[in-house]
């Protein structure tokens, strides 16, 4: 099992990029990189994944470096609504999921983000 | 389409009392798992429902703890004698059967335990 370790608060003022970084030391073959977002009183909501390089959607992009000991959600031009709390997920998508043997979820704390105006 | 609902939003209950929460996931989604969220803290995996079975129940944090599920749809969470300690939201979460990329959550249901 992959253990992630992330900041537990970072604050960003409106309209700067935000880098929130992960590590994950002992990542496996297998594991994906996963982060998810969650609003207050709402439930996580999956933002992107990937297993190395650069992956990007209409969200944020996801940097891993060549040894995928940590990675990198990069959240561009943020913007009040982005206040959130962010977790990194690591684990592999084929055999039952991040660390779970039942394919369930395994969540630290997150990364509060916090954006001012 | 619809996501994951989930009802009541809020239910404030005496101690003693059980408690019933309903989950309905996505049409479609084989997969229901249910989460404990306290207050500032990570997700706390409950169970896991392949179709209308729960392989393991051992996420469960006591006896007072059960869970159902029909028609591989609604699945509904049951807290018995209920405690203090058991104040937190409950989330349900579906997903394809095999796809463990990405999971679907409800909003959950914030239970208070007076």
């Amino acid at each position: 099992l992959a253990k992630t370790t992330q900041p537990i608060s970072m604050d960003s003022y409106e309209g700067q990029e935000v880098n929130i970084t992960c590590s994950h030391n002992n990542i496996a073959t297998n594991d994906y990189i996963t982060w998810y977002q969650q609003f207050p009183s709402q439930g996580p909501r999956f933002i992107i994944q990937g297993y190395k390089t650069k992956v990007t959607n209409e969200v944020a992009s996801l940097f891993i470096p060549a040894d995928r000991k940590s990675s990198t959600l990069s959240l561009p031009r943020v913007s009040l609504s982005d206040t959130a709390v962010y977790y990194c997920l690591v684990g592999d998508r084929f055999s039952g999921g991040y660390g779970g043997s039942q394919g369930n979820l395994i969540f630290g704390k997150g990364t509060k983000l916090s954006v001012k105006p | 389409g619809a996501g994951v609902s989930q009802s009541p939003s809020n239910k404030v209950t005496e101690k003693g009392k059980d408690v019933e929460l309903r989950c309905d996931p996505i049409s479609g989604h084989t997969a229901l798992y249910w989460y404990r969220q306290r207050l500032g803290q990570g997700l706390e995996f409950l169970i896991y429902f392949q179709g209308n079975s729960a392989p393991d129940k051992s996420g469960l944090p006591s006896d007072r703890f059960s869970a159902e599920r029909t028609g591989e749809s609604v699945s509904t969470l049951t807290i018995q004698r209920t405690q203090q300690e058991d104040s937190a939201v409950y989330l349900c979460a579906s997903t394809e059967r095999g796809s463990y990329n990405e999971q679907f959550f409800g909003p959950g249901t914030r239970l208070t335990v007076l």
